[in-house]
């Protein structure tokens, strides 16, 4: 089993619509969770970061259920600028420190 | 702007050659990372230094492959001999992780590397 687990997709959405995304992580030490970006052809770019209790950025809600060891990432009105890849990270933090990257969830907004 | 410089950008050898990738991280960071994407496997992490000491390469095959960091302004990737298995596109990234870090990476653009 994966660490980190995500639908790879594609989520096919016309513009404005609300999409949500789940990831799941099998390291019950990972203490640092995050959503990375990635557009075709690119690197990888950190979009949010994931608090406990849940947070916003703008179009962005990002929530964390550590009981049930899954992050989500939500999506309202959505842009055709959106479509892009979506990685979920977890970092452990203890020890090593590293990330380590699902493998990511294609998203494509259509007008 | 800081960045992470990749070169090459793109490189296109013979199965057998030996291939090096450079990564010059950005200033101040502690930290680099070597990952490998491809379609099936995702983002791959491969090596890992803090302070220029290696971490973790556990994800890297270590009879042909070896990642160094001379100084904190240079980090290496190497494979010897290359082999058609290792095309895939290969990241370097750097950040700055503390106890309390915000843990964002600053990926340089990538390595296209196809091996024939």
């Amino acid at each position: 089993r994966k660490e980190v687990e995500q639908d790879p997709g594609p989520f096919n959405v016309p513009e404005g619509a609300t999409v949500a995304f789940n990831c799941t992580y099998s390291n019950s030490a990972s203490q640092s969770f995050f959503w990375y970006r990635q557009d075709c052809r690119k690197e990888p770019k950190l979009l949010m970061s994931v608090y406990s209790s849940g947070n916003e950025d703008g179009r962005f809600t990002a929530q964390l259920n550590r009981a049930s060891q899954y992050i989500s990432l939500l999506i309202r009105d959505s842009k055709l600028s959106d479509s892009a890849t979506y990685l979920c990270v977890v970092r452990e933090d203890t020890g090593r420190r590293a990330l380590t990257f699902g493998s990511g969830t294609r998203l494509q907004v259509q007008p | 702007d800081a960045r992470v410089t990749q070169t090459p950008r793109h490189k296109v050898t013979e199965m057998g050659q030996e291939v090096t990738m450079r990564c010059q991280p950005i200033l101040g960071h502690n930290t680099v990372f070597w990952y490998r994407q491809t379609m099936m496997q995702g983002l791959e992490l491969l090596a890992y230094f803090r302070n220029r000491a290696p971490l973790d390469d556990s994800g890297m095959p270590k009879d042909r492959f070896s990642a160094e960091m001379p100084d904190a302004t240079l980090a290496t990737l190497k494979i010897q001999p290359s082999e058609p298995r290792d095309s895939a596109v290969y990241f370097c990234a750097s950040g700055l992780v503390t106890g309390v870090g915000t843990g964002e990476l600053f990926f340089g653009e990538g390595s296209r590397l196809t091996v024939l």
